[in-house]
């Protein structure tokens, strides 16, 4: 158990509609981080926060936005899906410094029909 | 430049033989760490094996070791008697200190099938 949760495990949807995932870094980690994993792709980085704030952001369309709420929770929305959005997005937090690994949650696998 | 770079899609092994998974990074910054994770089939992430770029010493974990050659800038994850449950795609990922963000950078993965 890496300490990372993320909900929900799998979503169904349609194109066209929203959807909010959702993350609970490991207690005591102040960053976060949000991946994207397409069939057979690598990791796709999307947007980090640190502390409740952006930090960095990667290859994230306009249509996803993220937040990090007090609690350090955090948030993925993506809106007006397309099929091509199908994929395995992760939630990942690490703590502070160079020598900390990220812990990754079990990922929501989102499928657009 | 890519940060990380991982040059073998797929790598074969024999069961209980050794097989090493290369990596190579790019970084200007002195102080960075090197990490190593597996991802099976049925999808999580794991973290493996940790190292800094001041270690002296090899990291090791278990069956995994983590051949360092910084002058290199190399950093091969080795797995010693491999295993049915070895087989995965695995992951090369490096953090550096000077960037304020942390961010993480990973490459492109290479799959393990190890061969009974």
């Amino acid at each position: 158990d890496s300490g990372v949760t993320q909900t929900p495990k799998h979503l169904i949807t349609a194109t066209g509609q929203r959807v909010t995932l959702r993350c609970s870094p490991r207690s005591g980690d102040l960053s976060v981080y949000w991946y994207q994993q397409s069939l057979d792709q690598g990791l796709q980085f999307l947007i980090q926060y640190y502390n409740g704030e952006e930090r960095a952001k990667g290859n994230i369309l306009e249509r996803f936005s993220a937040q990090q709420f007090p609690d350090l929770h955090s948030e993925l929305n993506l809106s007006s899906l397309e099929l091509g959005d199908s994929a395995l997005y992760f939630c990942a937090s690490s703590a502070t410094g160079y020598n900390q690994p990220q812990h990754f949650g079990d990922g929501t696998r989102l499928s657009i029909l | 430049a890519q940060k990380i770079t991982q040059t073998q899609p797929g790598m074969f092994v024999q069961e209980k033989e050794a097989v090493t998974l290369d990596c190579t990074y790019d970084t200007s910054d002195p102080s960075y760490g090197l990490f190593w994770y597996k991802q099976p089939s049925s999808g999580e992430m794991i973290f493996l094996i940790y190292q800094g770029s001041y270690d002296q010493q090899n990291a090791t974990e278990g069956r995994y070791s983590l051949n360092f050659q910084k002058a290199r800038k190399s950093a091969n994850l080795v797995i010693s008697a491999s295993q049915l449950g070895d087989s995965a795609m695995y992951f090369c990922a490096m953090r550096e200190g000077r960037n304020t963000g942390n961010q993480f950078y990973f490459g492109t993965g290479t799959s393990l099938t190890v061969i009974p």
